[in-house]
Order: C-alpha cells, then structure tokens, then sequence
C-alpha cells in the first residue's frame, strides 16, 4: 500500500510565477490536510479538504493561495505570484475518517523562490 | 487557545544515554488528542504516537515510551539507551474537536535530538 504521495518534491520558482503542488493520498483514504513548514519553524495548518470540499481553510493566506481535491485525481496546492517568503516546505497528510485519525504524511515539497 | 509548547529546542546526548522530550500543551477541549512525530534529516515526518484525553496510561513501544498527565498538561516522550539514528527533530501536536469535522494538528516547534557517537 504506497504511502501519501506529494510532487514535485522539489520546486523552483522565480517571484511572480505560479507554484503547483501535488498530493495523492493514501489509498481509501478521503480526507487531505496542507501543512507548510517555514524554515527553523514547526509545522501549521493551512487548509483540510475531502473529496470536493474545503473544510476548513482556517490557515490559509487570504490572497494567492488556493487548494482543491477533486473527484479524480490529486489535490492541488496552489500559490500565485509567489513571494520570497513562500519559501518552505509544504507538507500534504491524508486520512481515513475526519476526527482524530491518524494523519499520515508525506514526503513534502521544497519550494524554493528566487 | 490551543498551543503546544517545546521548550527544548535542542538537545545533544551521547550515545546509550538515556533522552526526555518534553511537551506541555494547551486546550479547553475535553476531548482531543496527542501525537508524537519524528522528522530525521531526510525530512519527511514519521507518525510515533497517538494518545487520546481520557487514557493516561503510560506507553512503551521498545527504547520509546510516552509519559501522558494531564494534571499537568505534559506528553513527555522518552527514549532510553539513545542511538545516532534517533538524531532527528521531534514534533508534538495535539488535535482538538469543537464538534466539527476538522482534526487538524498543532504543532510545537520541536526539538532537535543530536545522538552524538
């Protein structure tokens, strides 16, 4: 059974371009998290999806950030205009059922903006 | 608020010592949840532990064991006769329910482990 899944597992972007990031869950599992790890810092929530539906986005930056999992295929991560301080490690987990689950993580995306 | 603390931000031992990590946390939740997750070097993370609000029974799963008190809010984590390949950055987080469907997990800022040989 392959683990959660997460491409490219690293990105380089100049400011101003766009950054994609992939996750394919676990198989049977349904719930998705995006965590981003900042250098030197732990990780924090950005945003929980199922299977169509944002959650709770609570994390999230208002502006230039975008998630979605669609019926088919992986959920996407997505920065617009990435800035310098996108810079960090982004984290995808996926689990069975919502509550208190274990969450089961990727291997993360490095992104790096130039 | 919700927060989880680690106050170690490093830590050094030599190998066969025996290492505490420690985790106080934060809640007005009755019901919730704590975890321990290891991230070597290589940088994934790895899932240790998950521990429930209403079992403080302690753990141990072979050199790791986990000591749950909610007297005083601690999730210490134990690692007896440590080994370089313990050297990682370890990670509390705790998940908490207000009766919504989201368990999303808050972190601490971890701890570095260097096992020195």
């Amino acid at each position: 059974n392959a683990g959660v899944m997460q491409n490219p597992r690293h990105l380089v972007r100049r400011r101003g371009q766009e950054a994609r990031l992939r996750c394919s869950p676990m198989k049977g599992h349904s719930h998705v998290y995006w965590y981003r790890q900042l250098p030197e810092e732990g990780l924090k929530f950005m945003v929980y999806l199922q299977k169509e539906n944002i959650i709770d986005e609570s994390g999230m930056p208002k502006e230039r950030f975008s998630a979605e999992f669609p019926k088919e295929g992986p959920s996407i991560l997505r920065i617009q205009q990435v800035v310098r301080g996108d810079s960090a490690a982004y984290f995808c987990a996926s689990s069975i059922r919502g509550t208190y689950n274990e969450q089961f993580f990727g291997p993360g995306t490095r992104l790096t903006v130039l | 608020a919700q927060k989880v603390t680690q106050a170690q931000t490093e830590i050094s031992v030599v190998e066969k010592e025996d290492v505490t990590l420690d985790c106080v946390y934060e809640t007005r939740d009755t019901t919730y949840y704590l975890f321990w997750y290891k991230q070597p070097p290589s940088g994934e993370l790895v899932f240790l532990i998950r521990r429930n609000s209403f079992d403080e029974q302690n753990e141990i799963s072979g050199r790791y064991s986990w000591n749950f008190q909610k007297s005083t809010s601690s999730f210490n984590f134990t690692i007896t006769a440590s080994q370089v390949v313990d050297s990682a950055v370890y990670f509390c987080a705790l998940s908490e329910d207000y009766g919504g469907a989201t368990n999303k997990l808050i972190f601490g800022t971890g701890t570095l482990l260097a096992v020195q040989p």
